[in-house]
């Protein structure tokens, strides 16, 4: 089993939709949470990090965190064409300044 | 921008050639970090270290070896390169937000031949 899962997609939203994709971890130490997002041939960035139960709002993006049913979520409200790249979930456990990355899933917002 | 450079951003070497990778910071961080991405695998970690002379494996370092003799220096170093070590390489830096967080430089496309 793998530490992080995403489904790789793609994901395909009509522009103005809400955007929903999903993580799951399988260690119950896990700690921080993060989603970055990748565009085609750059490198990642840093737009979520959630660290306890509940929902967070930066924007159009929530994050939302499950530690009993182990997942994490980002919903992007109001999705735009510009919002296509590959988005990647990332989990670091108590006390490690390692962080494991899941495969990513890709979006494509259909104008 | 988190000040981070990496160079070279793209080589090709042949089989068997040494490569070296710089990842340059200027923001005084601790730890620093290298990755590999490809298809299928995501962001797989093969070196981090936390601070001057202070490293560790990650879980594909077979064949990389990496140097930090400066804060902001962090080197990786691929003895004898094999076309299997064809990927884009990613530095990143951790310790600007105190909770993991890492930011990424812009990536070393590598092919070997």
């Amino acid at each position: 089993q793998k530490e992080v899962e995403q489904n790789s997609g793609p994901l395909s939203v009509p522009e103005g939709a809400i955007a929903s994709l999903n993580c799951t971890y399988s260690d119950r130490g896990s700690q921080s949470f993060f989603w970055y997002r990748q565009y085609s041939g750059k490198s990642p960035e840093l737009i979520m990090s959630i660290y306890s139960n509940g929902d967070k709002e930066d924007g159009r993006f929530t994050a939302q965190l499950n530690k009993a049913s182990q997942y994490v979520s980002l919903l992007i409200r109001d999705s735009q064409p510009s919002d296509s790249a590959t988005y990647l979930c990332a989990v670091s456990l108590r006390g490690y300044q390692k962080v494991t990355f899941g495969i990513g899933t890709k979006l494509q917002v259909i104008p | 921008d988190a000040g981070i450079t990496q160079s070279p951003r793209h080589k090709v070497t042949e089989t068997g050639t040494p490569v070296t990778l710089r990842c340059h910071q200027t923001e005084n961080h601790r730890y620093m970090y290298w990755y590999r991405q490809d298809p299928g695998h995501g962001l797989r970690l093969i070196h981090y270290s936390y601070g001057v002379k202070d490293t560790d494996k990650g879980e594909v370092s077979d064949g990389y070896s990496v140097s930090r003799s400066k804060t902001e220096d962090f080197l990786l170093t691929l003895e004898s390169a094999t076309s299997s070590q064809t990927s884009v390489y990613f530095c990143a830096i951790s310790g600007l937000g105190g909770n993991n967080e890492q930011f990424f430089g812009p990536g070393t496309r590598l092919t070997v031949l």
